[in-house]
């Protein structure tokens, strides 16, 4: 039973590139999160999706960031024309429909994927 | 607006001693759930402990256990006969409710040194 598979775990990119970061989520779960990790600072939430439907992208940034939970495949946390403040640490985790959480509800991480900007 | 609070941005122990990460969080929610998560120098993040807001007794697993005491919306970590493999991120966490679509909101955490 695999946990949530994040790849790459390290992806360097130049200024004006773009980075695509994966990340499947545990069997059985369907919703994904994406947080975003700076240096020496706790993880901020950016995107929560479900299979084909954004439900919370209130801390995704307007411009360049998108993120998609397609039917089949991974989520993909999309960063266009990156700049030297992307750099970060990306989180996904994953969790169970809401009705099967029950009390042992905690998300699942992945091992996240490190973005250098350079 | 939901927040958590860590006021302790690093701490010192020695080996074997008893530590206490303090969390405070603010939300206006009654039920809730409450976490600690441990973020060693590998990176990954590690459930620790979690709490139901709705119960009062304060969860346990292990050497770590918590204070919750929820009129002072306070939730903090304590660590018995620290080892040295505990040394790492601790970030206090909460959700206000799981029977809704809510996301977990963390503090900026507490970086933990076990001294040998």
């Amino acid at each position: 039973n695999a946990g949530v598979m994040q790849n790459p775990r390290h992806l360097v990119r130049r200024r004006g590139q773009e980075a695509r970061l994966r990340c499947s989520p545990m069997k059985g779960h369907s919703h994904v999160y994406w947080y975003r990790q700076l240096p020496e600072e706790g993880l901020k939430f950016m995107v929560y999706l479900q299979k084909e439907n954004i439900i919370d992208e209130s801390g995704m940034p307007k411009e360049r960031f998108s993120a998609e939970f397609p039917k089949e495949g991974p989520s993909i946390l999309r960063i266009q024309q990156v700049v030297r403040g992307d750099s970060a640490a990306y989180f996904c985790a994953s969790s169970p429909p809401v009705i099967y959480r029950g009390r042992t509800y905690g998300y699942t991480f992945g091992s996240g994927t490190r973005l250098t900007v350079v | 607006a939901q927040t958590v609070t860590q006021s302790q941005p690093e701490m010192s122990v020695q080996e074997a001693e008893t530590v206490t990460l303090s969390c405070t969080y603010d939300t206006s929610e009654n039920n809730y759930y409450l976490f600690w998560y441990k973020q060693p120098p590998s990176r990954q993040m590690i459930l620790v402990i979690r709490q139901e807001a709705y119960k009062q007794q304060n969860a346990t697993e292990n050497r770590f256990s918590v204070n919750f005491q929820k009129a002072a919306k306070s939730f903090s970590l304590k660590i018995s006969d620290s080892q040295l493999g505990d040394t790492a991120m601790y970030f206090c966490a909460f959700i206000v409710q799981v029977n809704r679509d809510d996301k977990i909101i963390f503090g900026k955490g507490t970086r933990l040194h076990i001294l040998p």
